[in-house]
């Protein structure tokens, strides 16, 4: 029961370097999202996949970029990190196909510094 | 825009104890109204959920009325376990097909035995 697996768990980077988060689900979900969790703000999207092979901004995507490599895997790639990108990172995914289903399936999160 | 407003924490209870979560909203429309719920280390995972007014959800003993007069969506429980140590967020989502969900804060509490 592997469900939403994230990888790294946890990661420090130095301001300006780069890192791709990777998130794979095995529930054969059609849509899958990141978020980032900040002390004091909840949980806010920063890019969905509705689909495979479409991606869609969230609420807060400027600084990363996004791959739905195929059905199972969707990642976030940060390309030149800044302190402000300090956060939890959490993939999630939903069993429709149009990244609007309320019953969302969460990763145990990636926790990331950047100094 | 739509938002979530929940009370501030964390709570700190012992075993048995009642527990109200409070959590009001603000929305266009008629929104679907949720709990979320994320133990230490892991996912956050469903809890319940109401889609229209005056419907309640429950789950493990946990339980929510969704109050449209009142904007709330408060979380009950009549009687805490030290395992429902966790952190718990409300939220909801718009009508609408394009409609995603909106996450409160969350609010952390801590069961003692």
């Amino acid at each position: 029961n592997a469900g939403v697996t994230q990888t790294p768990k946890f990661q420090v980077l130095k301001t300006g370097q780069s890192m791709t988060l990777q998130c794979a689900q095995d529930m054969n979900h059609n849509s899958m999202y990141w978020y980032r969790q900040d002390p004091g703000m909840g949980l806010r999207l920063i890019y969905y996949s509705a689909s495979e092979g479409t991606t869609d901004k969230g609420e807060v995507p400027n600084g990363y970029n996004v791959s739905r490599l195929n059905k199972r895997e969707f990642s976030l790639r940060l390309e030149s990190a800044a302190p402000s990108q300090t956060s939890v990172y959490f993939c999630a995914s939903s069993e429709d196909r149009f990244a609007t289903n309320e019953k969302l399936f969460f990763g145990s999160g990636t926790q990331l510094s950047v100094l | 825009g739509d938002s979530v407003t929940q009370m501030e924490g964390p709570v700190t209870l012992s075993e048995e104890a009642f527990l109200t979560i409070n959590c009001t909203y603000t929305a266009t429309g008629y929104p679907s109204l949720f709990w979320y719920v994320q133990y230490p280390g892991e996912g956050l995972q469903l809890l319940l959920k109401a889609t229209k007014a005056d419907d309640k959800g429950s789950n493990k003993g946990f339980e929510a009325t969704y109050r449209k007069e009142t904007t709330s969506f408060h979380l009950e429980k009549g009687s805490v376990q030290v395992s429902d140590s966790a952190v718990y967020f409300c939220a909801l989502r718009e009508s609408g097909a394009n409609s995603k969900l909106t996450f409160g804060k969350g609010i952390t509490l801590s069961v003692r035995p």
